[in-house]
């Protein structure tokens, strides 16, 4: 079964910095796909980016990107000039190819952005 | 264009009673899956459903069922409810095209109180 693993419970990070989300994994599958999901304290999730595994190339949408070290099995997410509005739990997902679009999530890492 | 609609927001219960939730789905999203938030354990999935048809179901007892509509919504009940059942809810629907995105889109949560 994969597992995702998010190392760091919460963080707190200045506004207009950078800060570096860490997430592990485990999976026998050699093509995948990983999430990261915010949950701003309305509760509501949305997606923040997305990685193909077969990808090399690491995925950028405006000021979040990700780090994708596949033999490492690692996918951490970098947000540059932090904002307030960043503030939310951060999740990182797996799902493998196939029938199903089951996401497992790690427990989620609580981010602050301090003004 | 409507977000994913969770009925209701919240609610309180006894231990024993039952429960139903409601989950409508964005328009023209024809996969329902449900996850189930709890401090202690994160986001788990509960079951994934497209075409009135359960696809994929996580790991939890018979007491957890739920059911898809013919217009994609969704319900899921828990029956004889027990003290941990006490959590958020997420509902997330999914257009589910044949090359697969992964992306869901979460309503914002029914939050069940077990008393």
């Amino acid at each position: 079964a994969q597992t995702v693993t998010q190392s760091q419970p919460e963080m707190s990070v200045q506004e207009a910095e950078t800060v570096t989300l860490s997430c592990t994994y485990d999976t026998s599958e050699n093509n995948y796909y990983l999430f990261w999901y915010k949950q701003p304290p309305s509760r509501q999730m949305i997606l923040v980016i997305r990685q193909e595994a077969y990808k090399q190339q690491n995925a950028t949408e405006n000021r979040f990107s990700v780090n994708f070290q596949k033999a490492a099995k690692s996918f951490s997410l970098k947000i540059s000039d932090s904002q307030l509005g960043d503030t939310a739990m951060y999740f990182c997902a797996f799902m493998k190819p196939g029938g199903s679009e089951k996401l497992v999530f790690g427990k989620g890492t609580k981010l602050t952005v301090n003004p | 264009k409507a977000g994913v609609t969770q009925t209701p927001r919240y609610l309180i219960k006894t231990r024993g009673q039952q429960v139903t939730l409601s989950c409508s789905p964005i328009s023209g999203h024809r996969s329902v899956s449900w996850y189930q938030q709890t401090p202690g354990q994160g986001l788990q999935f509960l079951f994934e459903y497209f075409s009135e048809t359960q696809r994929n179901k996580g790991n939890f007892p018979g007491r957890f069922s739920g059911r898809q509509f013919s217009n994609s919504r969704s319900e899921m009940n828990v029956s004889t409810l027990e003290l941990g059942d006490s959590a958020l809810y997420l509902c997330a629907s999914s257009l589910r095209r044949a090359v697969r995105t992964g992306e869901l889109f979460f309503g914002e949560g029914s939050r069940l109180t077990v008393l």
